[in-house]
């Protein structure tokens, strides 16, 4: 079974264009996670998805980050324009969320982004 | 909220030592705690969770932790380190029922052959 899929796993821009990482969750997760990881630090949640609908946005700067997730299958992270502290990782996740109390959540390789 | 601490940011150990990394969370709810790893350049993988029951969970690669509520801690343990297990280590809690990860600084982990 495909794992989840992300590209481009490398980006270097320089400030102020625009920028655009793309995933895939695996066939049948239902809800989807963006997560931004800075240089040694842990994952921090952008936004959570279940199905088509943004149900955690809290911690998305809706200024110049946007993200959608048409369909319910793929979505996509823009940041417009981008600044220098926007270098870091940018990991995907997918779950199932079903009847359990708690669904694994399966992480994507990760799109490396450098401002320059 | 929920909040994770790692202590010690870097941690080497000698093939076939003991591997102990450290995890204190905070919560005001009973936790669900998670450790996964992270290889250079690849996404998270769960190295075993705890949500309830048994306090003591094993995951793979012989990694084991234990819950202990009176500490609030989540130590990773594995009995004899090999160097493929060096990587990034990290530690993190949700609160029951939901499923916001809030993840500690982690711990990378050297293995000395």
């Amino acid at each position: 079974e495909a794992g989840v899929v992300q590209s481009p796993r490398y980006k270097i821009i320089e400030k102020k264009q625009p920028v655009a990482f793309w995933c895939n969750p695996i066939s049948g997760h239902n809800t989807l996670y963006w997560y931004l990881q800075n240089l040694g630090q842990g994952p921090e949640l952008l936004i959570r998805y279940e199905n088509e609908e943004a149900v955690d946005d809290s911690q998305l700067p809706k200024d110049r980050f946007s993200a959608e997730r048409l369909k319910g299958v793929d979505s996509t992270l823009k940041i417009q324009p981008a600044e220098l502290g926007d270098s870091a990782v940018y990991l995907c996740a997918s779950s199932f969320r079903g009847l359990a109390d708690y669904n694994e959540q399966f992480f994507g390789p990760g799109t490396r982004l450098t401002v320059l | 909220a929920q909040s994770v601490t790692q202590l010690g940011s870097h941690v080497s150990v000698s093939e076939g030592a003991l591997v102990l990394l450290r995890c204190n969370y905070s919560s005001s709810v009973p936790p669900y705690l998670f450790w996964y790893v992270q290889y250079p350049n690849q996404g998270l993988q769960l190295l075993l969770k705890y949500t309830t029951g048994a306090t003591l969970v094993k995951g793979i690669n012989g990694f084991e932790a234990e819950f202990k509520k009176s500490e609030t801690s989540f130590h990773l343990t594995k009995p004899s380190a090999h160097m493929s297990d060096a990587a990034e280590y990290f530690c993190a809690v949700s609160a029951y029922g939901n499923e916001k990860l809030t993840f500690g600084t982690g711990t990378r982990l050297t293995i000395i052959p």
